[in-house]
């Protein structure tokens, strides 16, 4: 396609379930993003790779969140034993390079609900 | 730390002019980003500025002086299609974006 694409698109689980989210970035981009946004805020950068190498992971809030991107194209995001503060939208962000004009192109989200 | 202040919220009605500013506080400065955010939509992609001054792009334009950590982006002849949220952000080179909050704007006839 000629976007970003994300699935799923809602994803409802119970608290202590494993939940995998997934990204299709756009062909041939070298950037992809993860980040975070809750209700009323802006997007919290998650983590972050080029090709398949994963250059910063800072942004993952504990050690339930597990991302990859093993062929350099298409990433997935992993949260374990979810908890209710999980509560958001996952949203990727592909970009065709890392230098200084790094506009990225943003993915419709997934949003996650932990009962 | 990291600090991006936008207003949190403004109403404008159709054929207006509007301003939303931002000031920013950011250890790193690869350029100052603005998003348009539709409810329930992806961010898509506004403006870019890396040098002080005014960029124009049709009915949008932003502004930045890095000097004084400032941006605005303004909006002219206002639709009611340009209701959304705005989203401030300071690129980091070779990384993420920091975001701010956001600014809900909301049109009316």
């Amino acid at each position: 396609g000629a976007g970003v694409s994300q699935s799923p698109r809602y994803k409802v689980a119970k608290r202590g379930q494993d939940v995998a989210l997934r990204c299709d970035p756009i062909s041939g981009h070298v950037s992809l993003f993860w980040y975070q946004q809750a209700l009323g805020q802006g997007p919290e950068f998650l983590t972050y790779f080029q090709n398949e190498a994963q250059l910063d992971k800072s942004g993952l809030p504990s050690d339930r969140f597990f991302a990859e991107r093993p062929e350099g194209s298409v990433s997935t995001l992993k949260i374990q034993r979810t908890q209710q503060e999980d509560s958001a939208v996952y949203l990727c962000a592909s970009s065709f390079s890392s230098g200084s004009y790094n506009e990225q192109f943003f993915g419709p989200g997934t949003r996650l609900t932990v009962l | 730390g990291q600090n991006i202040d936008q207003p949190t919220e403004m109403t404008a009605t159709e054929g207006a002019i509007v301003q939303i500013n931002c000031t920013y506080q950011t250890s790193g400065f690869n350029g100052l980003f603005w998003y348009q955010q539709h409810a329930g939509e992806a961010p898509t992609f506004l403006s870019y500025n890396v040098l002080d001054g005014l960029e124009e792009k049709g009915r949008f334009s932003s502004f930045l002086s890095r000097s004084k950590g400032y941006s605005y982006l303004l909006l002219k002849e206002l639709q009611m299609k340009d209701s959304a949220s705005y989203l401030c952000a300071v690129g980091q080179a070779g990384t993420a974006l920091i975001f701010g909050k956001g600014t809900t704007l909301s049109v009316s006839s």
